[in-house]
């Protein structure tokens, strides 16, 4: 059975704090794996990842994949109000099936 | 271009009625899901369909949900009859098979069953 789990399941942090987010997975047929934020309404798209070891950034946002190893992170450097939300990661099969994690719930303390 | 529209936005059901959700996925999409997110189960896949044919729907909780694809521009999820178990927020995602894998997500029902 597919299983992805995230951790921590929620962090308070100050802002400026960097934060490292957790991804691990098992499914069958991995094609590639995506993050998402979801502030309070529907998920946005912010990374998909396909090879190990290259990282994708964007702004403070990066993110890397280790496909020997099932696992993920997602790091925020320099943290921000505005950066809190739920942020969820989702392994897709070669079959284009998507699963999602229950998230890690990131709160930043102005 | 329009994204992936959902209706209703939000339903307030009694226990034991019907309830139908639709969903537009965006023109050109060719995969689509229907998800469920409450605060306890995180966001669930239902079901999904490539090219209007299900192919998995092992996440539809029992027979009292059913979805349906008749072309490749709406689906529908139902739920007869409606429990306040199935209180949840209902996503619709479409994607481009083989294509950037990226998930576009409507905007969600929230569905409320009393």
């Amino acid at each position: 059975e597919d299983k992805v789990v995230q951790s921590p399941l929620s962090l308070v942090v100050h802002e400026g704090d960097t934060v490292t987010l957790n991804c691990s997975y098992e499914v069958t047929n991995f094609r590639s794996l995506l993050w998402y934020k979801q502030e309070k309404k529907a998920p946005t798209f912010l990374f998909m990842l396909t090879s190990s070891g290259i990282e994708k950034k964007s702004g403070r946002l990066s993110s890397i994949l280790d496909k020997k190893e099932l696992f993920s992170i997602l790091n925020i450097t320099a943290t921000q109000t505005g950066d809190s939300a739920i942020y969820l990661c989702a392994p897709r099969h070669r079959d284009d099936k998507i699963i999602f994690g229950k998230g890690t719930r990131l709160h930043i303390l102005p | 271009d329009a994204g992936v529209i959902q209706s209703p936005r939000h339903e307030v059901t009694e226990m034991g009625q019907e309830v139908t959700l639709r969903c537009k996925p965006i023109s050109g999409h060719n995969s689509l899901f229907w998800y469920r997110q409450t605060m306890m189960r995180g966001l669930e896949l239902l079901i999904y369909f490539n090219n209007n044919v299900p192919i998995d729907d092992s996440g539809m909780p029992e027979d009292r949900f059913s979805a349906k694809m008749p072309n490749a521009s709406f689906s529908t999820l139902k739920i007869q009859p409606s429990e306040p178990r199935d209180s949840a927020v209902y996503f619709c995602a479409s994607s481009l098979r083989g294509g950037g894998g990226e998930l576009f997500f409507g905007e969600g029902s929230r569905l409320t069953v009393l």
